[in-house]
Formats: structure tokens, C-alpha cells, sequence
């Protein structure tokens, strides 16, 4: 069972359309990270957020963190190819700042 | 540019070989480095956690004998993955993260293909 539950696992939509993605957890987390990773390279960040009811823009993309600090989304707006990859969420507990990942979100944009 | 650095990037042993895989912090002092192993089209599952000068923490199921970490200095972890078997093909991440821990910063992986 993992810490995190992240869905979907697949998205596929086409060029222009919105998409979120969802994580969750029973678990609260001194902050959570956004992760977009590209087939054979490592994870690169986007964001943290630590605060409760935190939401961060980068972009199109917009990042929230629960109130609770247990849940966490990303939105993407009008969706372009280039967003395709694999969104990872990964909230991280002190003291020892382990980061559990969720399971993925693999996102496809048609052009 | 990469703040973490793996090395190398893709490797092909034999199996019963051992092959060794480092993990460096360019421009900070990584007090705790992680290792993570990702299957194709899967998410990262922690190996292990490894702090500068003491013996490495392994999840459950992960064998210390097998999966040799070693973090002898603030900016240097290696994985040594010891009597390779095909099963052991895998991509390898290793991150890493100062005294506050704010920040974890990854590694850009290693392929690890035994034959």
C-alpha cells in the first residue's frame, strides 16, 4: 500500500484541453513535491508546497496543497505536447525528510 | 545545471559481476542521500537512506548485503550492486538533500543492464 495515492495512473487528452491530477494520502506531510520525469532521465522538480491551502503557479501549471496538508493537485491549462511525461507527487515527513512517492501519473498530449 | 550527479549513466555487466554506482553533490554538502530504483513506467521505491559517516537505513525487503551504500564523505554515496543478476536490471536514482532538508535534488540515473 502506498503512502500516496495518485490518480489517474493514465491521461491521454489533446492539444489545448485542462487536466489535473490527484494526490492523496491519510498521512500529513511537512511538504509535497511535484516531479515531472522524461523515460531515462531522473525526476525534476517543479514545486513544493508546505503550507496548508498553499497554491503556486508556474505557468499554465497550478499546484494547490490541502488545507490539511494531505492532498495535493496539479492543474494544467491548455495542455501542449510538450507536457507529456510521467508526474510523479512525493511528500516528504520530518525528521528524516524520506520522501514517499506516489505511484505516477503518465500524461500523453495529442497534438 | 545539475546540482546532483550520477555516474555512470548507463552500464552493462555480467552477471555475478559487481558494478558501483556514485552519487555526487556539485555545490553543497549532502548530509542524507537516498537511493531509489525505478522500473519502466513505475514510480521511484526507496532503497535506502544513507547519512555522511554512518551506516546506510534500508527499506524492508531490500538486501544491505546485496545493495552495498556507502557515504564516506558530505558529497559522495555510492551503491554497489554486488553479484549482479539480470533480475538487478533496473534504472537507479540517488538524491540528496542538505542539513535542512528543504531541498532534495535528484540525480539524473543510472541504466543498469546485467546480461
Amino acid at each position: 500500500t502506498q503512502l500516496l495515492e495518485q490518480s489517474p495512473q493514465f491521461l491521454s487528452i489533446q492539444e489545448g484541453e485542462n487536466l489535473t491530477v490527484y494526490c492523496n494520502s491519510s498521512s500529513v506531510f511537512s511538504s509535497l513535491q511535484w516531479y515531472r520525469q522524461e523515460p531515462g532521465e531522473g525526476p525534476v522538480l517543479l514545486v513544493t508546497v508546505v503550507t496548508g491551502g498553499e497554491v503556486k503557479k508556474l505557468k499554465r501549471l497550478t499546484f494547490q496543497f490541502g488545507d490539511a496538508r494531505k492532498d495535493s493537485s496539479l492543474h494544467i491549462t491548455a495542455a501542449q505536447p510538450g507536457d507529456t511525461g510521467l508526474y510523479l507527487c512525493a511528500g516528504a515527513r520530518s525528521p528524516d525528510y524520506k520522501l514517499s512517492f506516489g505511484a505516477g501519473t503518465t500524461v500523453t498530449v495529442r497534438a | 545545471g545539475a546540482v546532483v550527479s550520477q555516474h555512470p549513466s548507463w552500464v552493462i555487466c555480467k552477471s555475478g559481476t559487481s558494478v558501483k554506482i556514485e552519487c555526487r553533490s556539485l555545490d553543497f554538502q549532502a548530509t542524507t542521500m537516498f537511493w531509489y530504483r525505478q522500473f519502466p513506467k513505475q514510480s521511484l521505491m526507496l532503497m535506502a537512506t544513507s547519512n555522511e559517516g554512518s551506516k546506510a537505513t534500508y527499506e524492508q525487503g531490500v538486501e544491505k548485503d546485496k545493495f552495498l551504500i556507502n557515504h564516506a564523505s558530505l558529497t559522495l554515496s555510492t551503491l554497489t550492486v554486488t553479484s549482479a543478476h539480470p533480475e538487478d536490471s533496473s534504472f537507479y536514482i540517488c538524491s540528496a538533500t542538505g542539513s535542512t532538508g528543504n531541498t532534495i535534488y535528484f540525480g539524473e540515473g543510472s541504466w543498469l543492464t546485467v546480461v
